[in-house]
């Protein structure tokens, strides 16, 4: 099993520039999750997916967007890149909510210019 | 709400100390409680995870964490630090049942020295 993958690994955006994020996991989880990750600030969560064809807000959603294509796969889509969104983000996936372990990816490190 | 405090953002021990990196937590009901540790570069990995049951809490490569509910801490504790251990450590936090959101906290870089 693969686990978690991300795509891209790095990518560097001009300002106003769009992207799609990609996630996919292969373990047979319910509920995806994107985080992005911030010197001293730990992870926040961004969206989440608790089961396939729905979505919410976490903590930080402003200037993202999230599909949950089917039970494998969770984008996450920068419309308008802003420098404020230079971060590295990470994509998780979980059995189900609550007590169970999130798994990781190993993160997508974004720079916007 | 519920909060995760980590404190101390580094801490160093040398090679065969004990390591102890703290972590405090606010909820409003019993919650669950990881410990997760990112090595550079990485995605983060579970340590060990406290739900219900036997408040000592074992995990991977050695590290223990004791929930206390009196003190709403969950301090993370290995008897004798190796140099592989050097990681940033993130405690976090979601409430129990079907809650949906795992909080972190900021993360403590543990520095090993030789």
């Amino acid at each position: 099993n693969a686990g978690v993958t991300q795509t891209p690994k790095f990518q560097v955006l001009k300002t106003g520039q769009s992207m799609t994020l990609q996630c996919a996991q292969d373990m047979n989880h319910n509920s995806m999750y994107w985080y992005r990750q911030d010197p001293g600030m730990g992870l926040r969560l961004i969206y989440y997916s608790a089961s396939e064809g729905t979505t919410d807000k976490g903590e930080v959603p402003n200037g993202y967007n999230v599909s949950r294509l089917n039970k494998r796969e969770f984008s996450l889509r920068l419309e308008s890149a802003a420098p404020s969104q230079t971060s590295v983000y990470f994509c998780a996936s979980t059995f189900r909510t609550g007590g169970d372990e999130q798994y990781f990816g190993p993160g997508t490190r974004l720079t916007v210019t | 709400a519920q909060s995760v405090t980590q404190l101390g953002s580094h801490v160093s021990v040398s090679e065969g100390a004990l390591v102890l990196l703290r972590c405090n937590y606010s909820s409003s009901v019993p919650p669950y409680l990881f410990w997760y540790v990112q090595y550079p570069n990485q995605g983060l990995q579970l340590l060990l995870k406290y739900t219900t049951g036997a408040t000592l809490v074992k995990g991977i490569n050695g590290f223990e964490a004791e929930f206390k509910k009196s003190e709403t801490s969950f301090h993370l504790t290995k008897p004798s630090a190796h140099m592989s251990d050097a990681a940033e450590y993130f405690c976090a936090v979601t409430l129990g049942g079907s809650a949906r959101q795992l909080t972190f906290g900021s993360g403590t870089q543990l520095t090993v020295l030789p």
